[in-house]
C-alpha cells in the first residue's frame, strides 16, 4: 500500500543537539510538505518542496532547515535544538490534482 | 498571507446530536477548503473539501457550507456517533494543491 513513512517515530534529545527527521513516501507525489502540531495551534507549514530542485520557506521555517534528496524523500533538520521545538512533526504528500494530503504517523520530538 | 481561525476549539455533544464547526478566512482569493480529521494518536485524513464554485457539498453525514461573501466555512456532523470523536481542522488554500494554512482545531468528543 502506497504511504508516507516518518523516521524516527519518537526522538528525545538535548538542547544544542542536531537532529534530523526523515520521511519517504512510496505515492509517487512531487508535492511534501513538513508540519509541526502543538495543541490549540493546528498544523502550522515548516517548508515544502514541489519538486527536487524546489525548496520553500513556510509559516515558521525559522530554526529549521530540508533536504529533498530524491522524489521520495524530503528530511527536516534541526541544527541546534531548543525546548520550544518540542513538539508533534508530520511529513506529508500531496497529489497536484486534488489537493488532497497525505500525511506520515508523525514524529514526536522532545527537547529537554 | 493566508489567516484562518476556527471555533470553538472544544465541543462536546450527546451520541445522536449534531455537531457544528465554524471557520473564516481572510484572503479573499482562497478558493479551495478541505476540512481533516485527526483521531486520538493517528494521522490527519481528509473527510470532505469544498471549492469555491459551490455553496455547500454532502457525503453521508457530513457536510461544509461556504460563504464567499462572509468568508466564512461550516463544517456539520448530524447523528454524531462516538467514533465522531477526534480532532478536526479546517483549512484554505487559493487551489487545490497548493499549500494550506490550517486552523487551530476543534477537539469534538461525542457522549454516548
Amino acid at each position: 500500500d502506497a504511504d508516507v513513512t516518518q523516521t524516527p517515530r519518537n526522538r528525545i534529545t538535548k538542547t544544542g543537539k542536531r537532529i534530523m527527521l526523515e520521511c519517504s513516501q512510496t505515492k509517487g507525489h512531487d508535492r511534501m510538505y513538513w508540519y509541526r502540531q502543538d495543541p490549540g495551534l493546528g498544523l502550522q507549514l515548516i517548508y515544502y518542496s514541489f519538486d527536487v530542485k524546489d525548496i520553500n520557506k513556510g509559516e515558521i521555517s525559522d530554526g529549521y532547515s530540508v533536504s529533498r534528496q530524491a522524489q521520495a524523500k524530503f528530511s527536516l533538520s534541526l541544527e541546534s535544538a531548543i525546548p520550544n521545538q518540542t513538539a508533534l512533526y508530520f511529513c506529508a504528500t500531496s497529489d497536484w490534482n486534488t489537493g488532497e494530503l497525505f500525511f506520515g504517523e508523525g514524529s514526536r520530538l522532545t527537547v529537554l | 498571507g493566508e489567516n484562518v481561525e476556527q471555533h470553538p476549539s472544544t465541543l462536546s455533544v450527546q451520541e445522536g446530536d449534531s455537531a457544528v464547526i465554524k471557520c473564516t478566512y481572510s484572503d479573499s482569493a482562497s478558493n479551495y477548503f478541505p476540512w481533516y480529521k485527526q483521531e486520538l494518536g493517528k494521522r490527519p485524513q481528509l473527510i470532505i473539501d469544498i471549492r469555491s464554485n459551490v455553496g455547500e457539498k454532502k457525503d453521508q453525514r457530513i457536510a461544509v457550507t461556504l460563504n464567499k461573501t462572509a468568508k466564512h466555512f461550516s463544517l456539520h456532523i448530524t447523528e454524531t456517533q462516538p467514533e465522531d470523536s477526534a480532532v478536526y481542522f479546517c483549512a484554505a488554500s487559493w487551489e487545490a494543491g497548493n499549500m494550506l494554512t490550517f486552523g487551530g482545531g476543534t477537539r469534538l468528543m461525542v457522549k454516548p
